[in-house]
């Protein structure tokens, strides 16, 4: 069974703090981990993504790190604001076969 | 980024009517569609794949005769839910990729579905 394992569940962070998601994966097939973002009562927005041809991809303060041999990869939002509070899933696929498989989602709170 | 739109935004239905629900990819071709289902504070879970002029696909678990798919262009998919009840309440979500290779998948804004 595809399973891609998220952790922590939940996550306080400070203000201007760093806050790391994880997030591990058993299918070797896969080919492309994106990130979502999600507000309540919302749909999830792409926040960004990664090959597993990259072990890091930055985008503003959002950065993935991917450790192929360890199947991991995990999110790490620098200098972290209040509006960045939103619930978090990592996802993975392989193209061949189109679907997502995500992750259990981290709620995200960044206080003041 | 693309834009896939899904309406309505949410509903409240009564026990056992149907409810339509529309996905729409606005700026690019869809050959596929997928529909989720999230309930509160938990992750969301694939229901079926749609894709244009065939039968959906749907996941283990997911009744096809409930959960009524058609994707019958490559911009709109539509799922019904027969004879709601009020387990089926949840917010459900549609994704839209393009056709092609190496793709992104992109999020309708989901519905809110209260049978009541």
């Amino acid at each position: 069974q595809q399973q891609v394992k998220q952790s922590p569940q939940s996550l306080i962070v400070q203000k201007g703090g760093i806050s790391i998601i994880n997030c591990a994966y058993e299918n070797t097939a896969f080919d492309y981990f994106p990130w979502y973002q999600q507000f309540p009562g919302k749909g999830p927005a792409l926040l960004i993504a990664i090959r597993p041809d990259v072990s890091e991809k930055k985008e503003g303060r959002f950065t993935i790190s991917f450790n192929k041999s360890a199947k991991q990869f995990s999110l790490h939002i620098m200098d972290s604001q209040p509006g960045d509070s939103a619930t978090y899933f990592c996802a993975a696929t392989n193209n061949a076969g189109n679907m997502l498989t995500f992750g259990g989602g981290t709620r995200l709170m960044v206080k003041p | 980024g693309a834009v896939v739109s899904q309406h309505p935004s949410w509903v409240i239905c009564k026990s056992g009517t149907s409810v339509k629900i529309e996905c729409r990819s606005l700026d690019f071709q869809a050959t596929t569609m997928f529909w989720y289902r999230q309930f509160p504070k938990q992750s969301l879970m694939l229901m079926a794949t749609s894709n244009e002029g065939s039968k959906a696909t749907y996941e283990q678990g997911v009744e096809k005769d409930k959960f009524l798919i058609n994707h019958a262009s490559l911009t709109l998919s539509t799922l019904t839910v027969t004879s709601a009840h009020p387990e089926d309440s949840s917010f459900y979500i549609c994704s839209a990729r393009k056709t092609g290779l190496n793709t992104e998948a992109f999020f309708g804004q989901g519905t809110r579905l209260t049978v009541v």
